[in-house]
């Protein structure tokens, strides 16, 4: 099965600065990544399909970049509502795989 | 509008079982194969199963194998997980998720609790 590796596993930030999230796959996934960002007690949110499409209504400060195994989910400028934990996903077939995830703090 | 509806959580003794239901609306079920996902407290997201379009295929986290079945009632746009011989760590919120196109689109969970 293809591993997803997330990195850092956790980062503290200032607001206003530009924080960046990487996710490799151990072999070729195309563009099938998605980014979420996910808050305690919520569902996770999808903020970018197909590793750099920008979902309806998601502040345009998130941008995702990358294809085949190296990703990028970019905050251009932390904000104090963007607090949580960011996952990377591969869904290009079965079985999907996660991201160990990015716990993002304000420092 | 795609929306998917889990039901059927709740707590359950170890080694007991459980069957969730994930109601679709918005889309016919039979075209896309859909998954299930968990999170257990504190932990990260983790994929349970998932199930071809065309119901001929299903798919299995090692984690489950063997416990869990995945099934569809297309005459329901229905999706469900039977889960059988529950464990401890099988204690998460349940998600059913379905990838339509390049989107994907979770429901809003179902909280499965094994405990004695």
């Amino acid at each position: 099965d293809i591993q997803m590796t997330q990195s850092p596993s956790s980062l503290s930030a200032s607001v206003g600065d530009r924080v960046t999230i990487t996710c490799r796959a151990s072999q070729g996934i195309s563009n099938y990544l998605a980014w979420y960002q996910h808050k305690p007690g919520k569902v996770p949110k999808l903020l970018i399909s197909a590793a750099s499409t920008l979902q309806s209504g998601v502040p345009s400060r998130f941008s995702g970049s990358g294809s085949g195994t190296d990703f990028t989910l970019t905050i251009s400028s932390l904000q104090p509502e963007d607090v949580a934990t960011y996952f990377c996903q591969k869904y290009d077939g079965a079985p999907w795989t996660f991201g160990q995830g990015t716990k993002v703090e304000i420092k | 509008e795609v929306q998917l509806l889990e039901s059927g959580g709740g707590s359950v003794q170890p080694g007991g079982s459980l069957r969730l239901s994930c109601a679709a609306s918005g889309f016919t079920l039979s075209n896309y194969g859909i998954s299930w996902v968990r999170q257990a407290p504190g932990k990260g997201l983790e994929w349970v199963s998932a199930i071809r379009g065309s119901g001929d295929t299903t798919f299995y986290a090692d984690s489950v194998k063997g416990r869990f079945t995945i099934s569809r009632a297309n005459s329901e746009n229905t999706l469900y997980l039977q889960m059988n011989s529950l464990r401890a760590e099988d204690t998460a919120v349940y998600y059913c998720a379905v990838r339509i196109n390049w989107d994907i689109f979770w429901g809003q969970g179902t909280l499965v609790t094994v405990s004695s």
